[in-house]
């Protein structure tokens, strides 16, 4: 089965770049989807289709997606942020996620 | 815009069968635009795909679970429902009903655009 790599926490101070990997082999022929999730509430899509941005969603939530590597970058990252992100994809009419990353905000 | 909303019990006996019900307005659970599928999350864990259905009938599960569950349609009530057997403690977790739209492609490769705000099972004698 397929497997999606994240690391389990990324942290970065208020008003700098996150970059949350998510890795999988030959991640780049897939459509990877990103979700924030905050405690005790529902996922939300913040980025699909590697780079698109659902409507509602900050500029600042970016992904890109080549070979073995895809990657959310949210830049400017505020203490709203902080929350759990999960990436996505489909494997043979399958969903796969990732692990999950907590983003810190410090 | 959907909205999907889960119910049914909050405890169940181990060995016993689990059943969820996703009630979803603003669209037609029969639309081709749309596919359905129930996702868990175990206290502190992270998300665990359970299985999806497409407006056709097609059933796609997780090979882990495949052989305890069960997604069926139900037109008539715009719903969806979960039925997942012989379960044990491993099973308790905050269960989510979603949605994608696929209107505008593939729905082998859409995102899960609408999530119900979970329920949480736990399975204890």
């Amino acid at each position: 089965s397929y497997v999606l790599t994240q690391p389990p926490s990324v942290s970065v101070a208020p008003g700098q770049t996150a970059r949350i990997t998510c890795g999988g082999n030959n991640i780049g022929s897939k459509s990877v989807h990103w979700y924030q999730q905050k405690p005790g509430q529902a996922p939300v899509l913040v980025v699909y289709d590697d780079s698109d941005r659902p409507s509602g969603i900050p500029e600042r939530f970016s992904g890109s997606n080549s070979g073995n590597t895809a990657t959310l970058t949210i830049s400017r990252v505020e203490a709203g942020d902080e929350a759990d992100y999960y990436c996505q994809v489909w494997d043979s009419s399958s969903v796969v996620f990732g692990g999950g990353t907590k983003l810190t905000v410090l | 815009q959907l909205q999907l909303q889960e119910s049914g019990p909050g405890l169940v006996k181990p060995s016993e069968t689990l059943s969820l019900t996703c009630t979803v307005s603003g669209g037609s659970i029969s639309s081709s635009s749309y596919y359905w599928g129930w996702i868990r999350q175990p206290p502190g864990k992270g998300l665990e795909w359970i299985g999806s259905i497409y407006y056709s009938g097609s059933t796609y599960y997780n090979p882990s679970l495949k052989s305890r569950v069960t997604i069926s349609v139900d037109t008539s009530k715009n719903q969806f429902s979960l039925k997942l057997s012989s379960v044990t403690a491993a099973d308790t977790a905050v269960y989510y009903c979603a949605g994608g739209d696929c209107s505008g492609g593939s729905c082998y490769s859409s995102p899960i655009d609408y999530w119900g705000q979970g329920t949480l099972v736990t399975v204890s004698s």
